[in-house]
């Protein structure tokens, strides 16, 4: 019953390190996304993906990197952290093909970078 | 593009008072429209929705109405409790470009006992 699961939960990061986010469903979902959330923005896409070993850019692309590696992960990576990118970050995965089908979110992971 | 375009919160309330949290949109195609709530500390979660033009979408008191002709999809709920307290995100849903969720900024509600 774990659904869409994120790990870590928080992290502190300086800026010019490097952490990879890990997102992790079992519902066999074709569809996962990232997304941050900031005060007074929403949510924003960062990167989707619409199957294994496949991605595409969403909204806020750049400083992020994603990789679909296998149909249960979707992993996104930041190669050197600045503090803009500090942020919650929330993964979502969602059955493909049925544009009224729910999507599940993950907890969330809080990053701050200083 | 597509887009989505709440109110401006935080919206205060006493408890048992009568809720709107407006929500308009912007879209090519018919999208499917969702209300999404977020409680403190938690991840998103699905209140409501509507795939197509006239639908009404209910849950825990809550609804909309898909009105495609004013391009909206207010959520109500005729009375509020604390533990409604939470952020309400108005979203839709277009199998045009991706099949991407797109999210209005999200309302804060707080409601006071």
């Amino acid at each position: 019953n774990a659904g869409v699961t994120q790990t870590p939960k928080f992290r502190v990061l300086k800026t010019g390190q490097s952490m990879t986010l890990l997102c992790a469903q079992d519902m066999n979902h074709e569809y996962m996304y990232w997304y941050r959330q900031d005060p007074g923005m929403g949510l924003r896409l960062i990167h989707y993906s619409v199957g294994e070993g496949t991605t595409a850019k969403g909204e806020v692309p750049d400083g992020y990197n994603v990789s679909r590696l296998k149909k249960q992960n979707f992993l996104l990576g930041l190669e050197s952290a600045a503090p803009s990118q500090t942020s919650v970050y929330f993964c979502a995965s969602s059955p493909a093909g049925r544009s009224w089908a729910e999507a599940f979110f993950g907890q969330g992971t809080r990053l701050t970078v200083v | 593009g597509n887009s989505v375009t709440q109110m401006e919160g935080p919206v205060t309330l006493s408890e048992e008072a009568f809720l709107t949290i407006n929500c308009t949109y912007t879209a090519t195609g018919y999208p499917s429209l969702f209300w999404y709530v977020q409680y403190p500390g938690e991840g998103l979660q699905l209140l409501l929705k509507a795939t197509k033009a006239d639908d009404k979408g209910s849950n825990k008191g809550f609804e909309a109405t898909y009105r495609k002709e004013t391009t909206s999809f207010h959520l109500e709920k005729g009375s509020v409790q604390v533990s409604d307290s939470a952020v309400y995100f108005c979203a839709l849903l277009t199998m045009e470009y991706g099949n991407k969720l797109v999210f209005g900024a999200g309302t804060i509600l707080r409601v006071k006992s």
